[in-house]
């Protein structure tokens, strides 16, 4: 993996129903994973920042999981809600720099 | 944290014209980015804009095409010319969340939606 790939591009789900993408990175160099959830006419929002190997990180029914030897990052959505439909993109730091390299985003909808 | 604002929020522009989006924080910052999101693809740095000195351009960009402006710690400018359809994107400033901007989260600001016929 050279860059940062995403996967599914989209997703439609209903209300209720839990759900989860994921994201490759390259493993070798890693230095941080970031999360982040775009809602249409909004600013993207960060959900997480991941450092370490085996980290799971949680906020509200959005949680994510991390493996820095294999490259990939996992984002799980328990009992989707119409509010929680946005474009959801991990973005890869290539160095301790502020310079964010971002995949292509999985773009979740949610129907009541 | 950090608020930022962007105008404009959109725009609907000719081919040969130049429009100039505005950034505002509401905190002073280092360094600010300036990223554009062509329709299908991912979230891509134009450049880094720094305060009292010329704008760091990625591969690809160049500062005649996309001129960027940085006169103090919490506004900058970056200009999009002699615009074609292929620039038809969102346009998005950000700023780092704390010294080291890979272990802290970025801060938006909501986009410019541009569209060029």
């Amino acid at each position: 993996i050279l860059n940062v790939e995403q996967s599914p591009q989209s997703l439609h789900v209903q209300e209720g129903d839990s759900t989860n993408f994921t994201c490759s990175f390259p493993s070798s160099n890693f230095y941080a994973l970031h999360w982040y959830r775009w809602e249409t006419a909004k600013s993207p929002e960060a959900l997480f920042v991941m450092t370490l190997n085996g980290d799971e990180k949680k906020k509200g029914r959005i949680s994510a999981t991390l493996n820095t030897k294999e490259g990939y990052s996992y984002l799980y959505i328990k009992g989707s809600q119409p509010e929680d439909s946005a474009t959801y993109l991990c973005a890869f730091p290539k160095s301790s720099g502020d310079k964010l390299t971002f995949g292509t985003g999985t773009r979740l909808a949610v129907r009541p | 944290s950090a608020v930022i604002s962007q105008k404009p929020s959109r725009d609907i522009c000719q081919r040969g014209t130049s429009l100039t989006i505005q950034c505002q924080v509401d905190s002073q910052v280092t360094m600010m980015f300036w990223y554009r999101q062509q329709p299908g693809q991912s979230l891509t740095l134009i450049a880094t804009a720094n305060q009292g000195s010329e704008a760091t351009y990625e591969s690809g960009f160049v500062i005649d095409k996309f001129p960027i402006s940085r006169p103090n710690l919490t506004f900058s400018t970056l200009t999009v010319s002699n615009m074609s359809p292929e620039d038809s994107s969102i346009y998005l400033c950000s700023v780092p969340g704390g010294r080291d901007g890979g272990l802290n989260e970025q801060f938006f600001g909501p986009g410019t939606r541009l569209t060029v016929l």
